[in-house]
């Protein structure tokens, strides 16, 4: 699976959008981009997930660029309770084989969000 | 609201015992998950079952540990004998083959070994 680099922290204030970056320039072309955060001392928890087009939900939007060597997660209005490390991570769709589903975390962002 | 349920939520145990750890999948989820997440390491893949067989456990320390699956709602993590350097949080997760790779967590035990 492809190598995710994202910066070690930043920080939001309350009620602003928050856009975590992360570049995965060696992404092939069957490989998913997906995005989990972990508040403190829970589990992670899945927020969204893409291939090429963008992506949104309840959570959040997934915005990648078109060579796809790129995403952004954007939380749209920040609250305290978003205050976690954001992972970014590929991940290839080989359905059916014994790598489907697994999933490689890096050190992640850390957002913490302001009042 | 379904959820992937851990026990126990803390243990704490002297080096050389044995410690099972017990996970229960979503309902209906077929893929189950092990990680430990310590603050050197970050979150690692211990060992993932798919319809309760094992597919991967290239992550877990084989002469001390093992995990099983006795039946679709029970996922077990044993360790035997525990050591120091096992001390961490072990986070159980599922999903389902059709999720594309939706893991669901749970809260996770935390393990220290004295």
């Amino acid at each position: 699976d492809a190598k995710t680099t994202q910066p070690p922290s930043m920080d939001c204030a309350e009620g602003r959008a928050a856009n975590l970056p992360c570049n995965h320039s060696t992404i092939s072309g069957n490989e998913y981009v997906y995005w989990y955060r972990q508040i403190h001392s829970q589990g992670p928890q899945y927020i969204i997930h893409g291939l090429k087009n963008n992506e949104t939900n309840e959570m959040a939007s997934l915005i990648i660029t078109e060579d796809r060597k790129s995403s952004t997660l954007i939380l749209p209005h920040a609250t305290l309770r978003d205050t976690a490390v954001y992972y970014c991570i590929v991940r290839a769709s080989n359905a059916g084989g014994t790598s489907y589903g697994k999933l490689t975390f890096g050190q992640g962002t850390i957002l913490t969000v302001h009042p | 609201d379904a959820r992937v349920t851990q026990t126990p939520r803390d243990k704490v145990t002297e080096m050389g015992q044995e410690v099972t750890m017990r996970c229960q999948p979503i309902l209906g989820h077929n893929t189950v998950f092990w990680y430990r997440q310590t603050m050197m390491q970050g979150l690692e893949l211990l060992a993932y079952f798919r319809n309760r067989a094992p597919l991967d456990d290239s992550g877990m320390p084989k002469d001390r540990f093992s995990a099983e699956m006795p039946d679709a709602t029970l996922a077990t993590l044993k360790i035997q004998p525990s050591e120091p350097r096992d001390s961490a949080v072990y986070f159980c997760a599922s999903g389902s083959y059709q999720g594309l790779g939706e893991q669901y967590f749970g809260p996770g035990t935390r393990l220290t070994v004295t």
